[in-house]
């Protein structure tokens, strides 16, 4: 069984610039969730896609964007790259769509992509 | 909105003895899941130990237990028996039961050494 697995593993980009970063699924997994985990903090929910359609959103601007792709694996699109925008962004799979009682389905995070802005 | 507190950014345990990490949590809600998260040097988060709020039973997974207080909006991890292996930033971490996505809230972290 294959984790999750993230590309690149660094990134250097220049303020303004936009950022493509990939994430892989866990075999078998349809949905999948980004994060961003500025240094010294602990991640914050971006968005999360199910069957290639976006399902629920944190508090991040429209230029953050992203894709499902048929064989669940997704990307994360960053426009208009800020200094701020450094961090390390987690991509995070899992099987099914969330609910109440008992739908619990575990996320698996991959490694991470380190992005740093300049 | 919900939030996720850790008070202790750093934490030292001597191998094989047992520390307590505290997080407090703020919600109006009265069901939704916990969790302790271990992210090691790898950067790969890990999930630790899962505690649904319905249930009174504290969860324990092998060296790792929580105490669960719910009324108190407490929610501590034990490591019992400390190993080198268990080094990491530890988070604390929060999901609504009632969303139709995993939404997960974390708290800043605590980072644990073990000392040898």
């Amino acid at each position: 069984e294959t984790g999750v697995t993230q590309s690149p593993t660094h990134l250097i980009k220049t303020r303004g610039q936009q950022v493509t970063l990939r994430c892989s699924s866990q075999s078998g997994h349809n949905t999948v969730s980004w994060y961003q985990q500025a240094l010294g903090q602990g991640p914050q929910f971006i968005f999360q896609y199910y069957r290639e359609e976006e399902n629920g959103r944190g508090n991040f601007p429209p230029r953050f964007s992203g894709l499902q792709f048929p064989n669940y694996s997704s990307e994360l699109n960053v426009n208009a790259l800020e200094l701020d925008d450094s961090a390390l962004y987690l991509c995070a799979s899992s099987l099914g769509l969330a609910g109440p009682h008992p739908n619990y389905n575990e996320q698996f995070f991959g490694p991470g992509t380190r992005l740093t802005v300049l | 909105a919900q939030t996720v507190t850790q008070s202790q950014p750093e934490m030292s345990v001597q191998e094989a003895e047992t520390v307590t990490l505290s997080c407090t949590y703020d919600t109006s809600e009265s069901d939704y899941y916990l969790f302790w998260y271990k992210q090691p040097p790898s950067r790969q988060m890990i999930l630790v130990i899962r505690q649904e709020a319905y249930k009174q039973q504290n969860a324990t997974e092998n060296r790792f237990s929580v105490n669960f207080q719910k009324a108190a909006k407490s929610f501590s991890l034990k490591i019992s028996d400390s190993q080198l292996g268990d080094a990491a930033m530890y988070f604390c971490a929060y999901r609504s039961a009632g969303l139709y996505y995993d939404k997960i809230i974390f708290g800043k972290g605590t980072r644990l050494h073990i000392l040898p």
